[in-house]
């Protein structure tokens, strides 16, 4: 079974602009979750869609939106880039996703991420 | 807010040392995951414990849940240069199973 996959691999922005980022579940994951990984705040939640909606947002601004689509395909969108975006970001797939069956385990599958560079 | 703090932030032991990392959180925990990422990769699910008291085992990685549900430890035997990588703890949100915070993680070097 295919894994996780992420594109693109590796991105440079300049502050100001925006971009796209792409995740592809696991065959049959309905779910997937968004983290950034930083070095100084480490590994924080973004987002998680579930079913095309997005059930949970993390404590981060507007600029940071995502979407799924039916083939449950993902994409994460940053808009008005600082250089504070700069980061590791990474997708995650499931099954049932984050709390779908409230104390019950899940494994959630990371991609390779994406790291965005911003000058 | 809540927090889940780890502790080592680094670890450097000799092959075939033990290894324990601690994650403690500021309120109790509904479950406790824990994840490894190798230098360069991507973290990788290890475990995940819901009962107060648990202890599992993975080979020579054995994980603890504390009575409270507001602690845990990751224990390796023996390391091998194969556990290079850093380790981390994950939790929900208190009363937000849908939600999760990860610890800073633990950094294990492994010298030969």
């Amino acid at each position: 079974k295919a894994g996780v996959t992420q594109t693109p691999r590796y991105l440079i922005k300049t502050r100001g602009q925006q971009v796209t980022l792409s995740c592809s579940p696991i065959s049959g994951h309905r779910s997937v979750s968004w983290y950034q990984q930083t070095p100084g705040q480490g590994l924080q939640f973004l987002f998680e869609y579930f079913s095309e909606t997005q059930r949970n947002k993390g404590n981060f601004p507007g600029r940071f939106s995502g979407r799924q689509f039916s083939n449950s395909r993902s994409e994460m969108n940053v808009s008005t880039l600082e250089l504070g975006d700069s980061a590791l970001y990474l997708c995650a797939s499931s099954l049932t996703g984050l709390g779908r069956v409230i104390g019950h385990p899940y494994e959630q599958y990371f991609g390779p991420g994406t790291r965005l560079t911003v000058t | 807010g809540q927090q889940v703090m780890q502790i080592p932030q680094y670890q450097h032991v000799q092959e075939g040392e033990d290894f324990t990392t601690y994650c403690n959180s500021s309120t109790t925990l509904s479950n406790i995951q824990w994840y490894k990422q190798r230098p360069g990769g991507h973290p990788v699910f290890l475990i995940q414990l819901v009962k107060s008291g648990e202890v599992k085992k993975q080979k020579r990685l054995t994980f603890q849940f504390g009575e409270a549900k507001k602690n845990s430890s990751l224990h390796i035997t023996a390391t091998q240069t194969t556990d290079v990588g850093t380790y981390f703890c994950a939790g929900p949100l208190l009363n937000r199973d849908d939600k999760i915070i990860f610890g800073k993680g633990t950094r294990l070097h492994i010298l030969p």
